[in-house]
C-alpha cells in the first residue's frame, strides 16, 4: 500500500489568512486527491490533481479559494486561502496505489485546521 | 440499535456480536465500492472492497454485501469488538472502467463496541 504523510498535521490560522497543506507519497502516483472533512461529517473531494496540468475541481470548489499544485509525482500542495471560519475542517489527500497495487485509494492522515 | 444523530447515524453493538452498517449509493454507473474505518484522528483505513460484477466479498471478520438493484452496500463485522469502535464510510468510484478515479464518500456510521 501506498504510504502518505502530510505536513502540518494540524494548525490554527487566522480569519484572512491562507495556509498550504503538504501531500508526500512514497511511490509515484499518477493521480492525487484532496478531500475536505468538515467536523462530524463525510468526505467531500475538492480536486484530483494531475502531474503536468492543471488540477480538476468538482462543483463548490475553485482555484482562486483552493489553489493546488503538483510539481512532481510524489508530491501536492492544497492551498486554503483567504479563510474563514467556515474552512474548519480535516483536509485529506489521497492517492490510488503505486505501481503493482492501483486497486484502492489510500489516504493521508490529514491536516486538522481551525479557523478563528 | 440505530439511530440518526445530529451528524452521523450511530450503531451501539455489544462486544462480540455481530455489526451491520449500511449505505445506499447514488450512481448506478459505480462500478466499484470501498469500505472505510476512520478513527478519531486518524485517515480513513481501508478495509474491504467490491467491484460491481460481485455481490458478495468476504475478508478477515468482514463481509461486504453489493446489491446493484436497490443501490445498497452493507459491511458485516463478526463478532465486535471494542477496537472495531469508529466511523465506518462507504465510498463509490462513478468513473465507471477506470480504476485510478474519483471516489465519493456515503455519510457514515458511527460505530460504538461496548464490553
Amino acid at each position: 500500500s501506498a504510504v502518505i504523510s502530510q505536513k502540518p498535521s494540524r494548525d490554527i490560522c487566522q480569519r484572512g489568512t491562507s495556509l498550504t497543506i503538504q501531500c508526500q507519497v512514497d511511490s509515484q502516483v499518477t493521480m492525487m486527491f484532496w478531500y475536505r472533512q468538515q467536523p462530524g461529517q463525510s468526505l467531500t473531494l475538492i480536486a484530483t490533481a494531475n502531474q503536468g496540468s492543471e488540477a480538476t475541481y468538482e462543483s463548490g470548489f475553485v482555484i482562486d479559494k483552493f489553489p493546488i499544485s503538483r510539481p512532481n509525482l510524489t508530491f501536492s500542495t492544497l492551498t486554503v486561502s483567504n479563510m474563514s471560519p467556515e474552512d474548519s475542517s480535516i483536509y485529506l489527500c489521497s492517492v490510488w496505489g503505486g505501481p503493482g497495487s492501483t486497486d484502492t485509494q489510500y489516504f493521508g492522515p490529514g491536516t486538522r485546521l481551525t479557523v478563528l | 440499535g440505530e439511530s440518526v444523530g445530529l451528524h452521523l447515524p450511530t450503531l451501539s453493538v455489544q462486544e462480540g456480536d455481530n455489526s451491520i452498517i449500511n449505505c445506499a449509493y447514488s450512481n448506478s454507473a459505480s462500478d466499484y465500492f470501498i469500505w472505510y474505518k476512520q478513527e478519531s484522528g486518524k485517515g480513513p483505513q481501508f478495509i474491504i472492497d467490491i467491484r460491481s460484477n460481485m455481490d458478495k466479498r468476504q475478508g478477515q471478520r468482514v463481509t461486504v454485501l453489493l446489491n446493484k438493484t436497490v443501490k445498497h452496500l452493507s459491511l458485516q463485522i463478526a463478532a465486535t469488538q471494542p477496537g472495531d469502535s469508529a466511523v465506518y464510510f462507504c465510498a463509490e468510484n462513478r468513473d465507471r472502467g477506470s480504476t485510478l478515479g474519483r471516489l465519493y464518500f456515503g455519510r457514515g456510521t458511527q460505530l460504538t463496541v461496548w464490553p
